[in-house]
């Protein structure tokens, strides 16, 4: 059971280039979600997806496109990389049975640079 | 809308010293709330939660009690060792809201020194 991965663990870019970072999952989970993490500014959401098949915007999802290729993967596409787009990508999932059920688990992370 | 404060860092101490950190969240719901760990470049874990008003979540000798009256959340720690240096982050989720997304704090750096 390798919980949430995420490749690549790093990449540079330089600006105006394209990649995807790709997020799967072995746990099962229906919710999946992409963040992003900066400097003084803990994590921002960036895209969600409640479930296959759906997708939504959070709080930062401008330069961004997702996909949710299935049940187990979640990716998120840089058309046009730009600077600020600089940051630690984070995904994660959860189980949403319940009010209860409320813990989101974390890949390890991708590093990008865009130059 | 939602949102959590919690203390700058760094956060320095000796090892076997007491720790707290500050967390407050403002919601117009009834949140879950967590820390959660970062150590050096590694991803987010789950150090611990709570889900409802006075519930305490404890984990590695980690403590935090849910004070719906004080709308805190602090974290604390007897006893902490050099293991324990890491970021960490107070989050809440409100369970009504359909994303359950997770609101982060900016995180707090802690240095325990030998």
């Amino acid at each position: 059971n390798a919980g949430v991965t995420q490749t690549p663990k790093f990449q540079v870019l330089k600006t105006g280039q394209s990649m995807t970072l790709q997020c799967a999952q072995d746990m099962n989970h229906n919710s999946m979600y992409w963040y992003r993490q900066d400097p003084g500014m803990g994590l921002r959401l960036i895209y969600y997806s409640a479930s296959e098949g759906t997708t939504d915007k959070g709080e930062v999802p401008n330069g961004y496109n997702v996909s949710r290729l299935n049940k187990r993967e979640f990716s998120l596409r840089l058309e046009s990389a730009a600077p600020s787009q600089t940051s630690v990508y984070f995904c994660a999932s959860r189980v949403p049975t319940g009010l209860q059920q409320v813990t989101q688990y974390f890949g390890p992370g991708t590093r990008l640079t865009v130059l | 809308g939602d949102s959590v404060t919690q203390m700058e860092g760094p956060v320095t101490l000796s090892e076997e010293a007491f720790l707290t950190i500050n967390c407050t969240y403002t919601a117009t719901g009834y949140p879950s709330l967590f820390w959660y760990v970062q150590y050096p470049g590694e991803g987010l874990q789950l150090l611990l939660k709570a889900t409802k008003a006075d519930d305490k979540g404890s984990n590695k000798g980690f403590e935090a009690t849910y004070r719906k009256e004080t709308t805190s959340f602090h974290l604390e720690k007897g006893s902490v060792q050099v293991s324990d240096s890491a970021v960490y982050f107070c989050a809440l989720s409100d369970a009504g809201e359909a994303t359950n997304k997770l609101i982060f704090g900016t995180g707090t750096l802690l240095a325990v020194q030998p």
